[in-house]
């Protein structure tokens, strides 16, 4: 079985600071990682993913991730947070035996204050 | 433009009835899904179909039911509505389910509240 772990319900920042959002996974075989964002009342927005090859992923809005298998994480960076970046934040893992199925984190709140 | 669509967007209810929610693409993808997202905004999969077959079904209740009459529509149907079914839901779509990670794509949400 696959699963993740966000292990903070709530990360707050001021702006202008660094922001990193936690995220874990666990696998039977090589997993497919992503983020999203889900602002108020909207559906999620795909951030980035983490596939194969180098470690470091870039993706929208200023964000990265960094893969880290030995550490089994994949945690959401951004070097200089803004208020805009304020929303909740998502990891999900992916194995290829199971299809397309996305098995996601609880989430994280993020919370830039100005 | 809206690349993936559903309505209603609210849905208020009584216990008992039945309902349905509309699900429609227009990105061309092959592949697409029903998640529910509870009170805590925990998100689980419900149904996944590609092309029209379901590939996807997770523990979920007789009385949910999708129907995906083309590959661009993926409606859910909820029999006999309990409490428990108030969530948020969203549709998503993606190119395919084989070989590389596509990501998802997702829709508003529909947040149904039984009463």
């Amino acid at each position: 079985a696959q699963s993740v772990a966000q292990p903070e319900d709530q990360v707050n920042v001021a702006e202008g600071n660094p922001l990193t959002v936690k995220c874990t996974y666990s696998v039977s075989g090589n997993p497919y990682l992503f983020w999203y964002v889900q602002y108020p009342n909207r559906g999620l927005q795909f951030l980035l993913k983490y596939i194969t090859g180098d470690n470091l992923v870039k993706g929208s809005y200023g964000f990265e991730a960094e893969f880290n298998k030995s550490q089994t994480s994949f945690h959401l960076k951004k070097p200089s947070a803004l208020v805009s970046d304020s929303a909740l934040y998502f990891c999900a893992v992916r194995v290829r035996a199971a299809g397309n199925k996305l098995t996601f984190g609880g989430g994280t709140r993020v919370l830039v204050k100005p | 433009d809206t690349a993936v669509s559903q309505t209603p967007k609210y849905l208020v209810t009584q216990m008992g009835n039945d309902k349905s929610i509309k699900c429609e693409q227009n990105l061309g993808h092959d592949t697409m899904y029903w998640y529910k997202q509870d009170s805590k905004k925990f998100l689980k999969i419900m149904f996944s179909y590609n092309n029209k077959e379901l590939i996807i079904n997770e523990t979920v209740p007789n009385r949910f039911s999708p129907k995906s009459p083309d590959k661009a529509h993926l409606n859910l149907h909820i029999n006999s509505l309990e409490l428990g079914d108030s969530a948020v839901y969203f549709c998503a779509s993606s190119p395919g389910t084989s070989g590389r990670a596509y990501e998802q794509y997702f829709g508003p949400g529909t947040r149904l509240t039984v009463t």
